[in-house]
């Protein structure tokens, strides 16, 4: 089954770092473009961002980071100087043009 | 950016009725090469992530009840819930994927009046 596993769920102080990991199983990773998007508490889904096109929502931008290890079929988002409007669960999704399937997602706290 | 707009917020329908929800996009997303357009429609319930139900624009995913059915074209589109069951009860997104960034509406949430 295709399966996209976020991980890297913390609390975070404003100003922090915190790295998150999408892994991804039963799929040629280096084939798809993977998205990041994100959605705070009882908020829609924001777009974050795309690996292959290293493209950044102005929202993250200078302050997330993607990358990926192919031989470990992940994806990570490194994020930097967390604000509270960070505060989200964190979803990867493959694109196929449209977005499927999705992560479970993983939550970032950002509070002092 | 592409803006996606959905009408309305929220909705409340009763058992058995038709839902329907609108998305309007900013800028057409029908591209001429191959007169798709480019939209999705999704499903999220309370702690899941979304579900893909339609995708270019009116062509259901494996598995969706044909309950749901998707319409419009170039910058005009519907979701079309035929007769509502209670499974049926959360928030729905389009989404565009005409250009990146591959933008949303806001949401509508759906509930049994």
């Amino acid at each position: 089954e295709v399966q996209l596993v976020e991980s890297g769920e913390d609390l975070v102080q404003p100003g922090g770092s915190l790295r998150l990991s999408c892994a991804a199983s039963a799929f040629t990773f280096s084939t798809y473009a993977i998205h990041w998007v994100r959605q705070a508490p009882g908020k829609g889904l924001e777009y974050v961002s795309l690996r292959r096109r290293t493209f950044y929502a102005d929202s993250v931008k200078g302050r997330f980071t993607i990358s990926r290890d192919n031989s470990k079929n992940t994806l990570y988002l490194q994020m930097g100087s967390l604000r509270g409007e960070d505060m989200a669960v964190y979803y990867c999704a493959r694109e196929v043009c449209w977005f499927d399937p999705w992560g479970r997602g993983t939550l970032v706290t950002v509070s002092s | 950016d592409i803006v996606m707009t959905q009408s309305p917020d929220s909705l409340a329908v009763s058992l058995g009725e038709r839902a329907t929800i609108n998305c309007k996009s900013s800028q057409s997303l029908l591209y001429s090469s191959n007169n798709e357009n480019y939209l999705a429609w999704y499903q999220q319930k309370p702690g899941q992530p979304p579900k893909l139900l339609i995708h270019w624009a009116s062509t259901r995913e494996s598995g969706v009840p044909d309950r749901f059915s998707g319409s419009g074209s170039g910058t005009d589109f519907t979701l079309t819930i035929s007769s509502l069951q209670a499974e049926d009860v959360a928030d729905y997104y389009c989404q565009q994927y005409y250009s990146t960034p591959y933008t949303f509406g806001q949401g509508t949430k759906l509930e049994i009046k």
